[in-house]
């Protein structure tokens, strides 16, 4: 069972570059949802998508674009990298029946 | 003031010890409550569930919940080398939206 995959897992990007996180999924699930990790700071949420067709901005959403392209897939865009960018990223997805998030490996992202 | 607070770290504790962690959140429609584990490198996974005030417990874990007091609690009892990371507490409330913790780094002492 894959659960949740994203791709690329490493990533170094220059300032002013653009890029897309992949994020799928393979067990149905309803809801996904973009976090960033920082050092002290826990997992603070991106944007999320709580059924296919919605997305909803979450606590730092500034500079992200996302799509929720079918029921498996949600992807994030970075339009223009910024090095406050730098962190994980880790996406993650739940069903309905407790809200237990399922988590991806996790991409590291450093911004040049 | 944060939506989710946890004790600061690191804690450290000796082998066969009892880690207590604690955190508060402030959002009163908070239903249930998430505890992960986040070895160093990986990422967060699911160890505890509780939505009931009281306590639940799940091997050498026990979560404790007081809604009231907008509390809830990790005992890590007869605590292992292998519990060493980094504990998140998650409350979530209806839209299924977790806001987590800044952490607490846990380091057992062999």
């Amino acid at each position: 069972n894959a659960g949740v995959t994203q791709t690329p897992k490493f990533q170094v990007l220059k300032t002013g570059q653009s890029m897309t996180l992949q994020c799928a999924q393979d067990m149905n699930h309803n809801s996904m949802y973009w976090y960033r990790q920082d050092p002290g700071m826990g997992l603070r949420l991106i944007y999320y998508s709580a059924s296919e067709g919605t997305t909803d901005k979450g606590e730092v959403p500034n500079g992200y674009n996302v799509s929720r392209l079918n029921k498996r897939e949600f992807s994030l865009r970075l339009e223009s990298a910024a090095p406050s960018q730098t962190s994980v990223y880790f996406c993650a997805s739940t069903g309905r029946a407790t809200g237990e998030l399922f988590f991806g490996e996790g991409s590291r992202l450093t911004v040049l | 003031q944060k939506e989710v607070e946890q004790n600061s770290g690191p804690l450290s504790v000796p082998e066969g010890a009892i880690a207590s962690l604690n955190c508060t959140y402030s959002d009163r429609g908070s239903q249930s409550f998430f505890w992960y584990r986040q070895y160093s490198g990986k990422s967060p996974e699911l160890i505890m569930f509780i939505y009931s005030n009281g306590d639940k417990e799940d091997g050498r874990f026990t979560a404790q919940l007081n809604k009231a007091s907008q509390y809830v609690s990790l005992l890590i009892r007869d605590s292992q080398p292998s519990d060493s990371a980094t504990y998140l507490c998650a409350p979530r409330a209806n839209d299924y939206k977790l806001s987590f913790g800044a952490g607490t780094t846990v380091t057992v002492r062999a």
